[in-house]
């Protein structure tokens, strides 16, 4: 069974760095066409993907965003991490991971999704 | 980036009836398009994928269709667990792209 569960501090305030943490069970990110993403919602509104790290550690990013977020998944390949930099109100999202897959060249879409972590930006 | 332009943005349907909802992206995805199901405080799930291919477990009342840039979503039978807002999504390039939603409510 697949499960993804994000982590948040919650709260932070502008300019601040925010960390996320996506731990993951019922696969391994170290299978060959394993993705998992990053993707927010701010409240009533839609979702925006935002980065994502495959199986052979390639790492794909939004690049509305790109300058601001880094990737990065942990040894163990049962966790991925985002790390937003500079943060403001506009970040204030709920953040969810997801995991889609590759397959002979061909992308899937987000089959499993984590419960999302609510993230608020305020001073 | 591909854009995604949903429509409408919300709908008021009967029990019973059909509804659609449209896609369209700004360039060919090759049916690499995704909708996805999301009821209040809770995770989108995958309806369809690759266009027209009913994801495990969904109701044989939602059908995907479409090609190039133009897509839809078909909910036959409208069922009250249906209400609930509906996203497409773009799969076939970096950045993947979402529409901006339909509110589906009961009328």
């Amino acid at each position: 069974q697949v499960t993804l569960k994000e982590s948040g501090p919650g709260m932070l305030q502008p300019s601040k760095t925010l960390s996320l943490t996506c731990s993951f069970s019922g696969f391994s990110l170290s299978t060959s066409g394993m993705v998992v993403s990053w993707i927010r919602q701010p409240s009533g509104k839609s979702l925006e993907w935002l980065a994502a790290i495959d199986w052979d550690g390639d790492k794909y990013y939004n690049p509305s965003l790109k300058s601001r977020l880094t990737v990065s998944k942990d040894t163990s390949n049962t966790q991925v991490f985002l790390k937003i930099t500079s943060v403001d109100i506009a970040d204030t999202a709920t953040y969810y991971c997801a995991r889609s897959r590759t397959y002979y060249g061909y992308n899937y879409p987000f089959a499993y999704w984590g419960q999302g972590t609510l993230v608020t930006v305020s001073s | 980036d591909i854009q995604m332009t949903q429509s409408p943005a919300s709908l008021s349907a009967s029990l019973g009836e059909t509804v659609t909802i449209e896609c369209r992206a700004s360039e060919d995805i090759y049916n690499g398009l995704a909708w996805y199901q999301q009821k209040p405080g809770k995770s989108p799930q995958l309806l369809i994928y690759n266009a027209n291919s009913l994801h495990t477990g969904v109701p044989s009342r939602f059908s995907g269709s479409g090609s190039g840039t133009q897509y839809s979503l078909k909910i036959n039978s409208l069922q009250s667990e249906d209400v609930a807002s509906y996203f497409c999504q773009q799969y076939y390039d970096y950045p993947w792209t979402f529409g901006g939603g339909t509110k589906l409510e009961l009328k």
